[in-house]
């Protein structure tokens, strides 16, 4: 069975920090990755997305990812975050044979001003 | 606003009662997710439909869980004799071919 680990389960940074988010699953097949964001309040938004080609994606709002399929990895980067930067995130995986998501437990960004 | 829609936002019950939720989807999305959050966890998948035939539903659906979707169009997730560990945030999520999934407000199911 697939499994996600997201192995930052709380992460406080300064603004104009960067932020590397890790992600890694358990899948020797093709798979789709995803980044969502979930903001205070609000539902889970897509924040991007892998299917395949330039394993390097750019998302929202200066989010970008890297996928490494050697390690399996598929971690969220920003150079610079923001105070709106707060939330938290979840990385995704689904088979291609499949439609359904395997979520990690997810990574809670706090910012401070 | 064309998003996903869910009803109700919030469900109070007590142990033993039966809910239901409903799931709008984005129009012309022709495949349905419900999903289900606990705190500090993230969503886990209970059931997928392709058009109006349920294609896809995780060990995690006992038999106490059922969901339908008659017409292809909206989706209900009926809970009989809940428990307090169905206590979570019901989700649901549509896409289109695409595979890429657009996820609802969700509906926050608390049992007593």
């Amino acid at each position: 069975a697939q499994s996600v680990s997201q192995h930052n389960h709380h992460v406080i940074l300064s603004e104009a920090a960067s932020l590397e988010l890790g992600c890694n699953y358990s899948y020797g097949g093709t798979v789709n990755l995803f980044w969502y964001v979930q903001y205070p309040g609000q539902h889970l938004q897509l924040l991007l997305k892998y299917f395949s080609g330039d394993p390097l994606v750019k998302g929202i709002k200066g989010f970008e990812a890297e996928f490494i399929k050697s390690k399996f990895s598929f971690n969220l980067r920003k150079p610079s975050v923001q105070w709106s930067d707060t939330a938290e995130y979840f990385c995704a995986v689904a088979d291609t044979g499949r439609r359904a998501l395997t979520f990690g437990s997810g990574t809670r960004l706090q910012v401070q001003p | 606003d064309t998003g996903v829609s869910q009803d109700p936002r919030h469900k109070i019950t007590k142990r033993g009662q039966n809910v239901t939720f409903r799931c709008d989807p984005i129009s012309e999305h022709n495949r349905l997710y419900w999903y289900r959050q606990t705190l500090g966890q993230g969503p886990e998948f209970l059931t997928y439909f392709q058009n109006e035939a349920q294609l896809e539903k995780s060990r995690l659906l006992s038999d106490r869980f059922s969901a339908e979707r008659p017409k292809g169009s909206f989706s209900t997730l009926e809970i009989q004799r809940t428990e307090q560990g169905d206590s979570a945030m019901y989700l649901c999520a549509s896409s289109s071919t695409s595979d890429t999934q657009y996820f609802g407000p969700g509906t926050r199911l608390t049992v007593l």
